[in-house]
């Protein structure tokens, strides 16, 4: 079954610090990739997503991802984290198919000291 | 509109009670989806409608949960004999195509005391 795991339950980073989050999953074939942010109060965002070609996705904000097959990863980073990131982050898979529906993990909420 | 429109924002129903929630998709967007997301928990797949018809329920906890979108516009998920764990944050997303390409609303969060 396809599954998403984000080992890191809270991160706290400092202001103008660097951010990796974690993301593996499980999936029989290559799966389509997705990073959402969610800030209090609002829905969820799409900050980035990879299907094939490059492996290295960037998205909107400064975010990037990497796509690693032998991993089984997909992890997010960001060279220099701003205060307005603080959110919660999910990562998805998405198994495509006839419905779309993604599968998602259970978020990282990152916290941003000054 | 300009976004995804979900009504109410907050629902405080006793337990045993019928619910009703509304999601507004973006005008033009063919597929919508419905996910719940519990505390602590990412959300989780309930139900896919492609135009009028449900193309995939598979995620429908059990037959009190009911979703209807009859002109292929707004939709709406019906909870009946509601109980203290249906409580959670309802959300609805809409996409014109591609995987995970949605726009999600900002949810109804659903209290049954």
């Amino acid at each position: 079954a396809q599954s998403v795991t984000q080992p890191d339950i809270h991160i706290t980073v400092s202001e103008g610090a660097s951010l990796e989050l974690r993301c593996n999953y499980s999936y029989g074939a290559t799966p389509y990739l997705f990073w959402y942010v969610q800030s209090p109060g609002q829905g969820l965002q799409l900050l980035l997503k990879y299907f094939s070609g490059d492996t290295l996705v960037q998205g909107i904000k400064g975010f990037e991802a990497e796509f690693k097959r032998s991993q089984s990863s997909f992890n997010l980073r960001k060279p220099s984290v701003h205060w307005s990131d603080a959110a919660e982050y999910f990562c998805a898979v998405g198994p495509g198919g006839a419905t779309n529906k993604l599968i998602f993990g259970t978020g990282t909420l990152l916290a941003v000291q000054p | 509109g300009a976004g995804v429109s979900q009504t109410p924002s907050n629902k405080v129903t006793e337990k045993g009670k019928y619910v009703e929630l509304r999601c507004d998709p973006i005008s033009g967007h063919t597929a919508l989806y419905w996910y719940r997301q519990s505390l602590g928990q990412g959300p989780e797949f309930l139900i896919y409608f492609q135009g009028t018809g449900a193309a995939d329920d598979s995620g429908l906890p059990n037959d009190r949960f009911f979703a209807v979108r009859p002109e292929g516009s707004v939709s709406t998920l019906k909870i009946q004999r509601t109980e203290r764990g249906d409580s959670a944050v309802y959300l609805c997303a809409s996409s014109s195509q591609g995987v995970g390409d949605y726009t999600f609303g900002s949810g109804t969060r659903l209290t049954v005391v």
